[in-house]
């Protein structure tokens, strides 16, 4: 079965540890996305990269940091840096958009919901 | 700069009566339309999305959304709610930069009650 995965489901971490996140996709798609939802906001983009070896901040990326090294996969590290982590993180891949060709719908992975104490 | 509002946080229906899901948008161009489904502690499902074609698209399980320029909305509809339609919908614009980037609205809550 073609899908995203994310692990773990569930993760616990001390205030200020770093923490990474695993996101993987074997849709052949080249892009890929990282978000946080809170209750009540949505979601919020925090990375997203087009091609492997390429990624860019999206809205709010401070205290966070990704890797594109394979296609398949796009971790995400939550650094002591970031105010507040605890939220549930859901990571995303979707075909790239062609100028002019619109939108390609993005694939949700399962997320992981994230708690620091 | 583009936006989504969806006009009720929280919707509660009877099983068997219609559902109704609000969304105004906000762009500067034709933007593509999405409407996402996500059950407790789950991902994200996509419904139905719009991309400049036929004007009422249809989705899964039963719903529909209708484009209205005129009126910047893209409305979710199904004419019977039923048990399993209980979870938190999103409506999603296209940016307007920025790759394949999405904006989601903050969610409308469905509620169906036996």
């Amino acid at each position: 079965d073609g899908g995203i995965t994310q692990s773990p489901k569930y993760l616990f971490r001390k205030e200020g540890q770093n923490v990474t996140l695993s996101c993987e996709q074997n849709l052949n798609h080249d892009a890929m996305y990282w978000y946080r939802q809170d209750p009540g906001q949505g979601l919020r983009l925090i990375y997203y990269s087009q091609i492997v070896n390429d990624f860019q901040k999206g809205d709010i990326a401070e205290g966070y940091s990704v890797s594109r090294e394979k296609k398949e996969s796009f971790p995400l590290t939550v650094t002591s840096a970031q105010k507040n982590p605890t939220a549930f993180y859901l990571c995303a891949s979707s075909r790239s958009s062609v100028p002019g060709q619109g939108f390609y719908e993005q694939y949700f992975g399962p997320g992981t919901r994230l708690t620091v104490t | 700069a583009q936006s989504v509002t969806q006009l009720d946080s929280h919707v509660s229906v009877s099983e068997g009566t219609p559902v109704l899901l609000r969304c105004n948008y906000s762009s500067s161009y034709s933007p593509s339309l999405f409407w996402y489904v996500q059950h407790p502690n789950k991902g994200l499902q996509l419904l139905l999305k719009y991309t400049s074609a036929a004007t009422l698209v249809k989705g899964i399980n039963g719903f529909e959304a209708e484009f209205k320029k005129s009126e910047t909305s893209f409305h979710l509809t199904k004419p019977s709610a039923h048990m399993s339609d209980a979870a938190e919908y999103f409506c999603v614009v296209s940016r307007e930069t920025g790759a394949n980037n999405l904006f989601f609205g903050t969610g409308t809550r469905l509620t169906v009650i036996p």
